[in-house]
């Protein structure tokens, strides 16, 4: 069974520039969410996806954007980069039945931390 | 605005005994709870579970206690090990949710031995 793999898993970035991380799901779930955690700070949700669309978003802003693959695979994509947006940037997945509420555990990643400088 | 809380960044305890993880909650509506671990450079893994219909769920070395009148919980691990030394966060959700976590902000546990 093949856990959930990110990448890249560190990348520098300047401010303005755009960003697209990669995730794929631990074989046999078909829910991804995108934490970011900030140095200190405990995980904050971005958004999750299922079947291939947005089920669930957090305070983030537009420029923050996903997408999920029919292989249940999926992106975060950041544009116009700010320095806050240095941060280590998870993705977990998780199994889910139906379009309800997310109650199992997430298996998470070992995330991809971005640097903007 | 943090809706859940760890409120001691770091603790430090002898090999063998008892660890306790505090972590408190504003939002009653949080329903389902979840602690993880965390080492160095890796994603968090979970530990354990409890949902607000239980005071207290219990899996070998770990229990999780849930006090909803307090908006508490705590996680015990006993007997402490070295290999537990890492940043462990508490998370809830509830019904309103939207299928967000809220994470805390994590404990540091060194077990010494």
């Amino acid at each position: 069974e093949t856990g959930v793999t990110q990448s890249p898993t560190h990348l520098i970035k300047t401010r303005g520039q755009q960003v697209t991380l990669r995730c794929s799901s631990q074989s046999g779930h078909n829910t991804v969410s995108w934490y970011q955690q900030a140095l200190g700070q405990g995980p904050q949700f971005i958004f999750q996806y299922y079947r291939e669309e947005e089920n669930g978003r957090g305070n983030f802003p537009p420029r923050f954007s996903g997408l999920q693959f029919p292989n249940y695979s999926s992106e975060l994509n950041v544009n116009a980069l700010e320095l806050d947006d240095s941060a280590l940037y998870l993705c977990a997945s998780s199994p889910k039945t139906s379009g309800g509420r997310n109650t199992g555990e997430l298996f998470f990643g070992e995330g991809s931390r971005l640097t903007v400088l | 605005d943090q809706q859940v809380k760890q409120n001691s960044p770091s603790l430090s305890v002898q090999e063998g005994r008892i660890s306790i993880l505090n972590c408190d909650y504003t939002n009653s509506m949080f329903d389902y709870f979840l602690w993880y671990k965390k080492y160095p450079a890796e994603g968090p893994t979970f530990l354990i579970s409890i949902s607000s219909i239980k005071d207290k769920n219990e899996d070998g070395r770990f229990t999780v206690f849930l006090n909803k009148s307090a908006k508490h919980l705590s996680l015990h691990i006993v007997p402490s090990q070295p290999g537990d030394s890492a940043v462990y966060f508490c998370a809830a959700s509830g019904p309103n949710s939207g299928n967000q976590f809220y994470f805390g902000t994590g404990t540091s546990l060194t077990v010494i031995p």
